[in-house]
């Protein structure tokens, strides 16, 4: 199985900050990344597919980035409703792995 | 609207069954793959399985292989999950997931299961 680790596991930031997460793959997953969204108590949201692209509907200020085994994901300025846990997945070959996640809190 | 409701979760003793249920709405459900992904109680999203939109294609996480049975109704725009042999371990939040091929566009609210006696 492909393993999917996220850095760091826990951010604190403040509102207008520039974030950064990182996503690691065990092996070459070519652009087959996606990321997520969590809030407490709801279902995920995609922010993120094949790597790059913003799902319809995500603002701006999410970019993804990467190819093969390292990717990541930017926020340009933090918004107060961006404070959540965020989740890596490779679409690339079953079983689709998921990261541990990383906690995005208010500093 | 694109809808997705599950429905079945509940208490179930050790070794007992459940099955779930995924209504879909708004969408052409004939034409999607769909998967099945929970969340255990405080932890990360676990990917469980996959079904192609005309059934011929499965796969699940070793963690549920031989316990777990993904299947649909196209004529009923429904995803199921037979949970059989249960486990303490198998208590979370279980999401339908609409999976387009690029990753999960939309996911249900969530139905919960707990596996204790």
């Amino acid at each position: 199985d492909i393993q999917m680790t996220q850095s760091p596991s826990s951010l604190s930031a403040s509102v207008g900050d520039r974030v950064t997460i990182t996503c690691r793959a065990s092996q070459s997953i070519s652009s087959y990344l996606n990321w997520y969204q969590q809030k407490p108590g709801k279902a995920p949201k995609l922010l993120i597919y094949a790597a790059s692209s913003l799902q319809s509907g995500v603002p701006s200020r999410f970019s993804g980035s990467g190819s093969g085994i390292d990717f990541t994901l930017t926020i340009s300025s933090l918004q107060p409703e961006d404070f959540a846990t965020y989740y890596c997945q490779q679409s690339y070959i079953t079983p689709y792995t998921f990261g541990q996640g990383t906690k995005l809190e208010i500093k | 609207e694109v809808q997705l409701v599950e429905s079945g979760g509940g208490l179930v003793q050790p070794g007992g069954s459940l099955r779930l249920s995924c209504a879909a709405s708004g969408f052409t459900f004939s034409t999607y793959p769909m998967n099945w992904v929970r969340q255990a109680p405080g932890k990360g999203l676990e990917w469980l399985s996959y079904i192609d939109s005309s059934s011929s294609t499965i796969y699940y996480a070793d963690s549920v292989k031989g316990r777990f049975t993904i299947s649909r109704d196209n004529a009923k725009n429904s995803l199921f999950l037979q949970m059989n042999s249960l486990r303490a371990e198998d208590t979370a939040v279980y999401y339908c997931a609409r999976f387009p091929g690029y990753g999960i566009d939309v996911w249900g609210q969530g139905t919960t299961v707990t596996v204790s006696s």
